[in-house]
């Protein structure tokens, strides 16, 4: 299994107050990438990286931002968590391009904004 | 933009019948395309992929074939088993801009009872 690792596994916060996901790697993977997961609505894109420092928006990144200062570390902030921002945080790490390409997915985050 | 549909479910088999989840995929260019299965409160991994028009993959029993002229991934499997039970995400791979962005579907999920 590749070596990704994400914490926490779950979270209770409250409404307005900033949350710290972070996502672990030690495959040295190019890629990293935060995705939500929401009935109806599958797998939806936050923010990905694809270099330390570089980092850009997916198609739900407002309210969230990122930061990669190092290659195995790749951190999602909620600055003032809402309840609509309640789901399931999946971390994924890829090396695009050949013949293994894919993605590794975390376990996840369960995130509860009350 | 790049988009992956594939059919809703659930779907609902008995075990030892025949499994078809449908995927068609818009993309520019010649993506990538994957079937990622989740487990309950798991993350996705990798079922199998296709690389190039006409190719097959394979694992576990299932196929998909890549079919450029229909643009179609569709997920197949002869006899399936109660332990099948999961979701099945049809996803694609393509660069924009220079980044490698995978795109998902929404989830099929399957239910096989005894």
């Amino acid at each position: 299994d590749a070596g990704i690792t994400q914490s926490p596994r779950h979270k209770v916060t409250e409404t307005g107050t900033p949350v710290t996901l972070r996502c672990h790697q030690t495959e040295n993977h190019r890629y990293m990438y935060w995705y939500r997961q929401d009935p109806g609505h599958g797998l939806r894109l936050i923010h990905y990286s694809y270099g330390v420092k570089d980092t850009d928006k997916g198609e739900v990144s407002d309210g969230y931002s990122v930061s990669r200062s190092k290659t195995e570390d790749f951190l999602l902030t909620l600055e003032s968590a809402t309840s609509s921002q309640t789901s399931v945080y999946f971390c994924a790490i890829s090396e695009p391009g050949g013949e293994n390409e894919k993605l590794f997915f975390g376990s996840g985050t369960q995130l509860s904004v009350l | 933009g790049d988009s992956v549909t594939q059919m809703e479910g659930p779907v609902t088999l008995s075990e030892e019948a025949f499994l078809t989840i449908n995927c068609t995929y818009t993309a520019t260019g010649y993506p990538s395309l994957f079937w990622y299965v989740q487990y309950p409160g798991e993350g996705l991994q990798l079922l199998l992929k296709a690389t190039k028009a006409d190719d097959k993959g394979s694992n576990k029993g299932f196929e998909a074939t890549y079919r450029k002229e229909t643009t179609s991934f569709h997920l197949e499997k002869g006899s399936v088993q109660v332990s099948d039970s999961a979701v099945y995400f049809c996803a694609l791979s393509a660069t924009s801009g220079g980044s490698y962005i995978p795109t998902f579907g929404r989830g099929t999920s399957l239910i096989v009872h005894p």
